[in-house]
C-alpha cells in the first residue's frame, strides 16, 4: 500500500469553476499535510499546509483535512488557466519522514 | 543568486562514470534534502541533512553518496549508476528539519546510458 495516494488525472475543469483535488494517506499517525504545485519542467512549490482537522483557506485555495478518514483535499475556487499544473500531496509522518503522492494533473480550460 | 540553485541542470553519464551534483542554498537555512523524481512515480526523499549532519538515509543504494560540507552546500556523488537511476534530482532546503516550508531547486535532469 502506498503511503500517499492521489488520482493521477488529468482533472479537467472550465475556467471559473471549482477544482477539487483529493489525497488519502495510510499512516494514521501522520501529523502534517502539504500541497505543492509543480508546473511542467519546474520544481515543486508549496501552496498550502494544514495540521488540524477542518478547513484552512488562503485566497482561492482551501485545504481540508479529515484525520478520521485519513483524507486531505485541496479546493481551488475560480480556477484559472494558470492553475494548470500537477498538484502533489505530501505527508509528514514524523521526524524526517516525508512522503509525496504521485500527483494529480489539473487542466483548466479557458 | 537567490533561493536554491543546482548544477548542472542536465547531465548524461555512462554507467562507469563518476560525477557529482551540486546544490547551494542562499536562504540561510539549516536543513537540506535530496529528492529523486522519476516519471509516473512520487517524489522520493533520499537524504536529509541538518546542520551538516546526515539525519536520514532512506535506503538509498551506496552508488549515491551525499556530502554536506556546510549548511549552504550539498553534493550528491554518483558512481557506477544504472539506467533506472535516470531521473530528475531535486535539492531542497528549509529553516529546520521539522520546518514545513521546503524550497526546491530547479533540479538536475540525469540520464544514465
Amino acid at each position: 500500500q502506498k503511503e500517499v495516494e492521489q488520482n493521477s488525472g488529468p482533472l479537467s475543469v472550465p475556467e471559473g469553476a471549482i477544482a477539487s483535488l483529493n489525497c488519502t494517506y495510510s499512516d494514521r499517525g501522520s501529523q502534517s499535510f502539504f500541497w505543492y504545485r509543480q508546473y511542467s519542467g519546474k520544481s515543486p512549490e508549496l501552496i498550502m499546509f494544514i495540521y488540524s482537522n477542518g478547513d484552512k483557506e488562503d485566497g482561492r485555495f482551501t485545504a481540508q483535512l479529515n484525520k478520521a478518514s485519513q483524507y486531505v483535499s485541496l479546493l481551488i475556487r475560480d480556477s484559472q488557466p494558470s492553475d494548470s499544473a500537477t498538484y502533489l500531496c505530501a505527508v509528514n509522518n514524523n521526524f524526517n519522514k516525508f512522503y509525496f503522492g504521485s500527483g494529480t494533473k489539473l487542466n483548466v480550460k479557458p | 543568486e537567490t533561493g536554491v540553485t543546482q548544477t548542472p541542470r542536465h547531465l548524461v553519464m555512462g554507467m562507469t562514470n563518476k560525477k557529482s551534483l551540486k546544490c547551494e542554498q542562499h536562504l540561510g537555512h539549516n536543513a537540506m534534502y535530496w529528492y529523486k523524481q522519476s516519471a509516473k512515480k512520487p517524489l522520493e526523499l533520499m537524504f536529509v541533512y541538518s546542520l551538516e549532519e546526515r539525519v536520514e538515509n532512506n535506503s538509498v543504494p551506496s552508488r549515491f553518496s551525499p556530502e554536506c560540507p556546510n549548511s549552504s552546500h550539498l553534493f550528491l556523488h554518483l558512481h557506477t549508476l544504472q539506467p533506472e537511476d535516470s531521473a530528475l534530482y531535486l535539492c531542497a532546503s528549509s529553516q529546520a528539519v521539522l520546518d514545513y516550508e521546503q524550497y526546491f531547486g530547479p533540479g538536475t535532469r540525469l540520464t544514465v546510458t
